[in-house]
């Protein structure tokens, strides 16, 4: 299983535009899908979306306006884009892979990463 | 969208076996996945389709999804200390247009 680890700023001001990246190791990312979830404080975890291909990715419709996702497997690093951020997009957020026909319909995560906490705050 | 249900909390003696319920509409018929999360660590797949475990996870755990109740299961036999965690189940379902749902969790307290 590969090693998965989140970067990116830890305050976000609202409206403005969250930007992380999950950074691979350990093995080649071709062999798996990539996901974003999300577990704000005291809350249960959330699906942002997941990374198929360039043109086939699948996102939460209550976020789907906002997210963008990417895949550089030159520099086997995963990305997120969140624009137009609120209060209540705080939360810590984890990368997550799924490896290719481990599961069935390819829908488990067998891979996280130990999370990135994001407060969108003035 | 799809909707799990998970009770808030479970409590378990050490030694003793924990059940998590999963439930969900026609829940049998999907491949159920649980997590295990400990405060400050990053989510641990325990149980994938029903009830397969990944390599290192001890056979204390275990899974089921059939019968009548519109529920998938989770046992832990022989709870130990260290089992003490949050506990998601999650299913894919590949008709929605929001494919992914967890469950909200159930703490599991080991007294």
């Amino acid at each position: 299983q590969v090693q998965l680890r989140e970067s990116g700023p830890g305050l976000v001001k609202p409206s403005e535009t969250l930007s992380l990246t999950c950074s691979v190791s350990g093995g080649s990312m071709s062999r798996y899908y990539w996901s974003w979830i999300r577990q704000p404080a005291g809350k249960g975890l959330e699906w942002i979306g997941r990374f198929y291909t360039t043109e086939t990715s699948s996102y939460n419709p209550s976020l789907k306006s906002r997210v963008t996702m990417s895949l550089d497997t030159a520099r086997q690093q995963f990305s997120l884009r969140l624009t137009s951020v609120t209060a209540a997009d705080t939360a810590v957020y984890y990368c997550a892979s799924t490896p290719k026909a481990y599961c069935s319909g390819d829908s488990c995560y067998a891979g996280w990463g130990q999370g990135t906490l994001v407060t969108v705050s003035a | 969208s799809y909707v799990l249900t998970q009770p808030p909390s479970v409590s378990v003696a050490p030694g003793q076996t924990a059940t998590i319920a999963c439930g969900g509409d026609n829940i049998a018929g999907k491949s159920v996945h649980w997590y295990q999360k400990k405060p400050g660590q990053a989510p641990v797949l325990v149980v994938y389709d029903d009830s397969a475990r990944p390599s290192g996870i001890p056979e204390r755990f275990s899974g089921s999804n059939s019968g009548s109740a519109a529920t998938a299961t989770l046992t832990i036999s022989r709870v130990e200390a260290g089992d003490e965690a949050d506990y998601f189940c999650q299913v894919w379902d590949s008709r929605s247009d929001h494919p992914e749902v967890f469950g909200g969790g159930t703490k599991l307290t080991v007294l």
